[in-house]
């Protein structure tokens, strides 16, 4: 069964540091997601694809976070510099069109620290 | 705005009794109603989904959830729960009549399947 790629799995570092995670999608899904999850709570949208294009990034913190998806394939989210309250789960999720029927496939997360 | 509420942060229930994980949302159109599963340090697996047609769904490893439009509630279901059914629990929710695509999640339903 395809699955959604994530890498790291998990990552510990400094605040002021950048970092980056990555996320591959179910082979021929053009939409993407990446959600951030405070621990206690349920996942929250960061950003959303469209193939290579940006649908929706109200949610994005747009002073330290970027995100990219350079070919409608793979996409890298990042944070610089990364502050105490980042830590958090990053959850890619990918689905085969934006229709609001469509099912949202989620990878195992990248589990970010910050110290 | 569209909005879901988990009622009950923790169920704990006896290894072969019912269990009811609970759900209620809030739309302004027609909605279209999600459940997924997480696991300790996983990413979320989807159960099940509500879209058009017969109120009782059928999803993955033996659950089931019914709509109910008057009661505006999703309740998750399964007949006869399992050790391995011990996960923490969301219900999701896209409005029909909203502009965006944007799923939003309850805050998570801690399941605790006692031997």
């Amino acid at each position: 069964e395809a699955e959604v790629a994530q890498s790291p799995r998990y990552k510990i570092t400094e605040k002021s540091q950048a970092v980056a995670f990555w996320c591959d999608p179910i082979s021929g899904h053009a939409t993407l997601y990446w959600y951030r999850q405070i621990l206690g709570q349920g996942p929250e949208l960061l950003v959303q694809f469209q193939d290579e294009s940006v649908v929706d990034d109200s949610q994005l913190p747009k002073d330290r976070f970027s995100a990219e998806r350079l070919k409608g394939v793979d996409s890298t989210l990042k944070i610089q510099p990364a502050e105490l309250g980042d830590s958090a789960m990053y959850l890619c999720a990918s689905s085969l069109s934006t229709g609001q029927q469509e099912t949202q496939y989620f990878g195992p997360g990248t589990r970010l620290l910050v110290l | 705005a569209q909005s879901v509420a988990q009622p009950e942060d923790q169920v704990n229930v006896a290894e072969g009794n019912p269990l009811t994980v609970k759900c209620t949302y809030s739309v302004s159109g027609n909605p279209y109603l999600f459940w997924y599963v997480q696991y300790p340090n996983r990413g979320l697996q989807f159960l099940l989904k509500y879209i058009t047609g017969d109120n009782l769904v059928k999803g993955s490893y033996g659950f089931e959830a019914e709509f109910n439009k008057s009661q505006t509630s999703f309740h998750l279901k399964k007949p006869s729960a399992l050790v391995s059914d011990s996960a923490l629990y969301f219900c999701a929710v896209r409005d029909e009549g909203s502009n965006d695509y944007k799923l939003s999640f309850g805050a998570g339903t801690t399941v605790t399947v006692r031997a």
